[in-house]
This record gives structure tokens, sequence and C-alpha cells, in this order.
């Protein structure tokens, strides 16, 4: 099966933790996105990559880190200096062309405690 | 002016109606527009995209674009009950590297049986 996997599907951080959230794609995509999506609102792109060993911030990439050594995998990395990271987390890849879509993984809830 | 706005909703329909979806955008270098139905909990999922002005028909979904007025709207006919969801538009401004979509809010929609 072609698809995007997430993991963990939920998550569960104390203050002052860092914790890496998992994102692979079998779709041979070149262009792969994180985003964050809180109660009631859209999502907000925190970082993307259009290919291999090169990332660029979104709108809100502060506290957050990522890394693109592989095609298939992109994680992301929540920091303690993201104040307040709980929410939802949404990856998502596509062939990276202008007009392509872009489709999305199961997501992971991070929660901090 | 917000980039990407959605009608606040919610919006509520009888079964068996048409329901109307409107979304406006700002930046008139937009080059295609996404329309994302996601289910309490889980990932947004594609239901349609869009590039040229006029209509575009899925089933029982038509998208129709108007570029020269900035708005993109999802028509969905004989409304059923497992319509009920959020839905996300999306505009993608950029090209190649710096493609990116960027998500209106979401409107709630309750079809009621």
């Amino acid at each position: 099966d072609g698809g995007i996997t997430q993991s963990p599907k939920y998550l569960f951080r104390k203050e002052g933790q860092n914790v890496t959230l998992s994102c692979e794609q079998n779709l041979n995509h070149d262009a792969m996105y994180w985003y964050r999506q809180d109660p009631g609102q859209g999502l907000r792109l925190i970082y993307y990559s259009q290919i291999v060993n090169d990332f660029q911030k979104g709108d809100i990439a502060e506290g957050y880190s990522v890394s693109r050594e592989k095609k298939e995998s992109f994680p992301l990395t929540v920091t303690s200096a993201q104040k307040n990271p709980t929410a939802f987390y949404l990856c998502a890849s596509s062939s990276g062309v202008a007009t392509d879509t872009q489709y999305f993984g199961p997501g992971t809830r991070l929660t901090v405690l | 002016q917000k980039e990407v706005e959605q009608n606040s909703g919610p919006l509520s329909v009888p079964e068996g109606a048409i329901a109307s979806l409107n979304c406006t955008y700002s930046d008139r270098g937009s080059q295609s527009f996404f329309w994302y139905r996601q289910y309490s909990g889980k990932s947004p999922e594609l239901i349609m995209f869009i590039y040229s002005n006029g209509d575009k028909e899925d089933g029982r979904f038509t998208a129709q674009l108007n570029k020269a007025s900035q708005y993109v709207s999802l028509l969905i006919r004989d409304s059923q009950p497992s319509d009920s969801a959020t839905y996300l538009c999306a505009v993608n401004k950029g090209a190649g590297a710096n493609s990116k979509l960027t998500f209106g809010k979401g409107i709630t929609l309750s079809v009621r049986p």
C-alpha cells in the first residue's frame, strides 16, 4: 500500500522535553510538509522540504526542527523552546509540482503534561 | 485581510439539500485551489482541486473558481449525513521550490437527517 505514515498516534510530553514525530512516505514524492492544527483552526505550516538535504521554514518554525536525510522520511522535533506545543501535527507530501496535491498522513496528537 | 478566508459557519442543511461553501483569497497570483474534508479527529482528505476559471464537477461535488473576484466555492448536491465534517479551503501561491499551501480556518457542515 502506498501512503504516508506518522507515529506515534498519541504522544505525551513533559515540559522541558524534546520529542520527535516520525513521518514516512512511500509515494516517491519529492516534497514533504509539516503542519500544526489547533482546535477550531486551520493548518499552519511549520517546515517544508522540496528535496533531500534541504528544507525551509514555514510560518511558525520557532521551537521546531526538522531533517531530510532520506527522500522517504521527514521527522519533526518539538523542542523545549516551543512554548505551547499541545496540538495535532500533520505531515503531508506531494510530488512537488506547483499545482500538485498534498496528501496527508493520519496525524500525531501531542499533549504536554 | 486574511490570506484565505472562509465563512465562519457552522453551516446546517437538511439531508438532500445543496450545501454551498465559500472561500476568498487575497493573493491574485494564486495558482491552484483545493478543497479538503476533515472528519473530527482525523486528517484532511482531498475532495477536489481546481486551477482554471469556471466549474469542475466530480460526482455530487462541484468546485467553482472566479479569479477576477478571488473566490472559490464548493457545492455539495444531495447532501448526506456522512458529509457532516469540516471543509478546508487551501490556496497554492507559489511555484516550484516555493510551492506551498495556505489554508483557511475551515467551515463545519452539519447535514440534518
